[in-house]
């Protein structure tokens, strides 16, 4: 199964752009990057996720190069209930990878 | 649908009590999870069920532990005896095999404490 490596944590003022890198440098062909939060006291939240294409939607933005060894998720203006845990995982639509493994994600911390 | 549901929110007991929590997961979604979450470990899959089926319990950190899942809209992990090194976040979660988003939805998770 492809691993991910992100930088333990961020920080960001609010109403600026919080740009979360995620390297995933052994994706196979099928398998998609998905990104969750977990917002203190709660269960994990689905926000995006992606093949190969840059993929939007109210939360977030979702850049993978075109190589797909790395992605970015982009909130593009942060605000304070974006404090959170961010993890960025490998997932197939098929096979052991279908099932959702997290490390240790990026803890983003937003200042006023 | 009102997502996954979790029982109880918190729960305190006594070391060498047995302990069950409860999850209803969303209805027609085919993987049901048990993870478990520590500030040391971070989050841990114990365990995961294909249409009711355990399919990899090597994330079950003892025979302590144990989840059944009799229906399609039930789960229970089970751990007796209890210990207080098994106080932590329980989450459980489901999700719908199949092309394209198929993403994991997360309950509210158990906080357990065992004194």
């Amino acid at each position: 199964d492809a691993k991910t490596t992100q930088p333990p944590s961020m920080d960001c003022a609010e109403g600026r752009a919080a740009n979360l890198p995620c390297n995933h440098s052994t994706i196979s062909g099928n398998e998609y990057v998905y990104w969750y939060r977990q917002i203190h006291s709660q269960g994990p939240q689905y926000i995006i996720h992606g093949l190969k294409n840059n993929e939007t939607n109210e939360m977030a933005s979702l850049i993978i190069t075109e190589d797909r060894k790395s992605s970015t998720l982009i909130l593009p203006h942060a605000t304070l209930r974006d404090t959170a845990v961010y993890y960025c995982i490998v997932r197939s639509s098929s096979g052991g990878s279908y099932i959702p493994t997290f490390g240790r994600g990026t803890s983003l911390i937003v200042h006023p | 649908d009102a997502g996954v549901i979790q029982s109880p929110r918190h729960e305190v007991t006594e070391m060498g009590q047995e302990v069950t929590l409860r999850c209803k997961p969303i209805s027609g979604h085919d993987y049901l999870f048990w993870y478990r979450q520590t500030m040391m470990r971070g989050l841990e899959l114990l365990i995961y069920f294909n249409n009711n089926v355990p399919i990899d319990d090597s994330g079950m950190p003892e025979d302590r532990f144990s989840a059944k899942m009799p229906n399609a809209s039930f789960s229970t992990l089970k751990i007796q005896p209890s210990e207080p090194r098994d106080s932590a976040v329980y989450f459980c979660a489901s999700s719908l095999r199949g092309t394209g988003r198929t993403e994991a939805f997360f309950g509210q998770g158990t906080r357990l404490t065992v004194v």
